[in-house]
């Protein structure tokens, strides 16, 4: 079984200032780990994904995230935030060993990211 | 490409009654799961679909059933509606292959009064 614990429900930020949103997981296999955002009364939509080799991982809209499996964490990061950002974000984690997946996304709770002017 | 679609977007019901939504995912993609989304349980699983057979389950009431037909669509049936029921359900596809990289749907937004 897999859990994700997103350290952090609301994030307030100043307009181009940096952001880490955080994610710990757990789990008793191996994971590929993502980042979904949320826009107001929209669904999840993909920003990045850890699924092997290198453990910073690029996404869209200059996000970006580090895979530190000693740590199991998984944190989201932005140099420059805009008012645009502002939307929740989703941590989720799925689990495969060698009978393949487990098929389904667990997620974290949500962090909300509030950019202000 | 299309993305996922859901119908209908918002739907209002009343305790008691039963409810169909209804996905259609990317094409080519053969794998469909379903997540219900509320404040304060957050994105809970539902179940997934792959070639029209049910691979994995959540933790819900059998109230909450699937199904996927050949083209891969898929249906969600919510029997007996309850107030606790009403959230935002949202649907995702993928190929059904390893590493599970899924695509939302906009979701359906239910009501039960």
């Amino acid at each position: 079984a897999q859990s994700v614990t997103q350290l952090d429900s609301q994030v307030p930020v100043f307009e181009e200032a940096p952001v880490e949103l955080r994610c710990n997981y757990s789990s008793s296999v191996s994971v590929y780990l993502f980042w979904y955002v949320q826009y107001p009364n929209q669904g999840l939509q993909l920003l990045l994904k850890y699924l092997s080799g290198s453990t910073l991982v690029k996404g869209i809209n200059g996000f970006e995230a580090e895979f530190n499996k000693s740590q199991t964490s998984f944190h989201l990061r932005k140099p420059s935030v805009h008012i645009s950002d502002t939307a929740e974000y989703f941590c989720a984690v799925t689990g495969f060993s060698s009978g393949g997946s487990n098929y389904k996304l667990t997620f974290g709770k949500g962090t909300l990211l509030t950019v202000n002017p | 490409k299309a993305g996922v679609t859901q119908t209908p977007r918002y739907l209002i019901k009343t305790r008691g009654q039963q409810v169909t939504l209804s996905c259609s995912p990317i094409s080519g993609h053969r794998s469909v799961s379903w997540y219900q989304q509320t404040p304060g349980q957050g994105l809970q699983f539902l179940f997934e679909y792959f070639s029209e057979t049910q691979r994995n389950k959540g933790n819900f009431p059998g109230r909450f059933s699937g199904r996927q037909f050949s083209n891969s669509r898929s249906e969600m049936n919510v029997s007996t509606l309850e107030l606790g029921d009403s959230a935002l359900y949202l649907c995702a596809s993928s190929t059904g292959t390893t590493y599970n990289e899924q695509f939302f749907g906009p979701g359906t937004r239910l009501t039960v009064l």
